[in-house]
């Protein structure tokens, strides 16, 4: 059965740095979203992504975020200066048609830890 | 995109006892969905109900969704310790918003 993947599935690093998280969606989709989820806490939306542009961004979504489609297989996720409080589980996830009529398929999720 | 609101924000239950859960929602939806989390997992989809539909059956589960009073019920029958979870719905706009959810502990 196809499914959502993200690597890696831990990231360390420092406050401060870049980090890239990367998410292959299903290769049929055509929707694909991130979602974060503070330990503890409910999974907040970031952004949804369809035909290389954004549709949609939370408040969350700032302009140290951005997404990419950079080939017709991966989506990534840069955050550019990390703060401590972006420590938290990154989902991928993706869907064929809008998530209004149409169910979210969501990868394993990546942990990032800020120190 | 609107949250859901889920109740009870827990339940705990033995092994074959059936699990209710509810959703209540603010404004007119086109459907609804629930939801699945294992901890520290991504999010698994369970049902979709349309909203022109009342009652949807999944394997052991059972939806229901009342859209004169805007809420909706998951039924879990005969809950296996694999279904402790949390659970979430969610009316879909251009993306999901959930809400704290329903985390249910099945003891064996």
């Amino acid at each position: 059965e196809p499914e959502v993947t993200q690597t890696p599935s831990h990231q360390v690093t420092q406050m401060g740095q870049e980090v890239i998280l990367r998410c292959v969606p299903i290769s049929n989709h055509l929707y694909f979203y991130w979602y974060r989820q503070i330990l503890g806490q409910k999974v907040e939306f970031l952004v949804s992504f369809y035909n290389n542009e954004i549709s949609e961004k939370s408040e969350i979504f700032d302009d140290q975020f951005s997404v990419e489609r950079p080939d017709g297989s991966n989506f990534t996720l840069k955050i550019r200066s990390t703060k401590l409080e972006d420590s938290a589980m990154y989902f991928c996830a993706s869907s064929e048609r809008l998530a209004g009529n149409n169910e979210q398929f969501f990868g394993p999720g990546t942990r990032l830890t800020v120190l | 995109s609107q949250q859901g609101e889920e109740d009870p924000q827990a339940l705990s239950i033995q092994e074959g006892e059936n699990a209710t859960m509810n959703c209540s929602y603010k404004t007119s939806i086109n459907n609804l969905q629930w939801y699945r989390q294992n901890s520290g997992r991504g999010l698994v989809h369970l049902i979709l109900i349309r909203s022109n539909e009342r009652e949807k059956h999944s394997g052991r589960l059972r939806v229901t969704l009342d859209t004169s009073k805007k809420s909706s019920s998951l039924l879990i029958t005969a809950s296996r310790a694999a279904d402790t979870a949390s659970y979430f719905c969610s009316t879909p706009g251009t993306a999901l918003i959930f809400g704290k959810g329903t985390t249910l502990s099945v003891s064996s």
